[in-house]
């Protein structure tokens, strides 16, 4: 069976600081990779997604940034992190296109 | 226009009732269609996805599409305090936003014991 992991948990950092971010996914080759944040009181914003190693759409601008090394793994990054920044960061997966996402359990990011 | 909307709630239904969850999107070339239900502090958890217009069920949920009013429903049968969640519309737009999901703010529904 397919599975998604994500890590930290939770996070609080201050604000200048960097962030690493992991996801990966197991029981699947080949997936497409999300990344999304949902802030308090607004809805789930996709920052970005891959449909491939190295291969990475971006979007919303911001000071984000993400990379995929592996096939399974992606990894959301900042070198300097902003109070806005702040939220609920989920990485999910699919197949196809259209396909169902599957989300990962998130990691909630406090910037202090 | 909102790209996906939902009414925010809270939607509050007696336990054994009937929920009825809405949703509206505004790009007519939308292809799929999804339902999450996202509990408080998790992650959301898909539950029903749809494709093509008419009725889908799945044990005590039914979603039901309507491309030419562009519209999107998700019912719950004998709903049980453990319903108690927010409920996501999602939506793929297709054609060059194939691997974009639009999220509506979700409707929250209480199910009264």
């Amino acid at each position: 069976s397919q599975t998604i992991h994500q890590w930290p948990a939770t996070l609080v950092q201050p604000v200048g600081s960097p962030l690493s971010l992991e996801c990966t996914v197991e029981g699947t080759s080949n997936p497409n990779l999300y990344w999304y944040r949902q802030a308090a009181g607004r809805g789930l914003q996709l920052l970005f997604y891959s449909v491939g190693i190295g291969q990475i759409s971006s979007e919303v601008p911001q000071n984000l940034s993400a990379s995929r090394p592996q096939d399974r793994q992606f990894i959301l990054s900042s070198k300097k992190l902003l109070l806005s920044d702040s939220g609920f960061y989920l990485c999910a997966f699919s197949q196809g296109a259209l396909d169902e996402q599957y989300f990962g359990p998130g990691t909630r990011l406090t910037v202090t | 226009q909102k790209e996906v909307e939902q009414n925010s709630g809270p939607l509050s239904v007696p336990e054994g009732a009937i929920a009825s969850l809405n949703c509206t999107y505004s790009d007519r070339g939308s292809q799929s269609f999804f339902w999450y239900r996202q509990y408080s502090g998790k992650s959301p958890e898909l539950i029903m996805s749809i494709y093509s217009n008419g009725d889908k069920e799945d044990g005590r949920f039914t979603a039901q599409l309507n491309k030419a009013s562009q519209y999107v429903s998700l019912l719950i049968r004998d709903s049980q305090p453990s319903d108690s969640a927010t409920y996501l519309c999602a939506v793929n737009r297709g054609g060059g936003s194939n691997y974009k999901l639009t999220f509506g703010k979700g409707t929250l529904l209480t199910v009264n014991p």
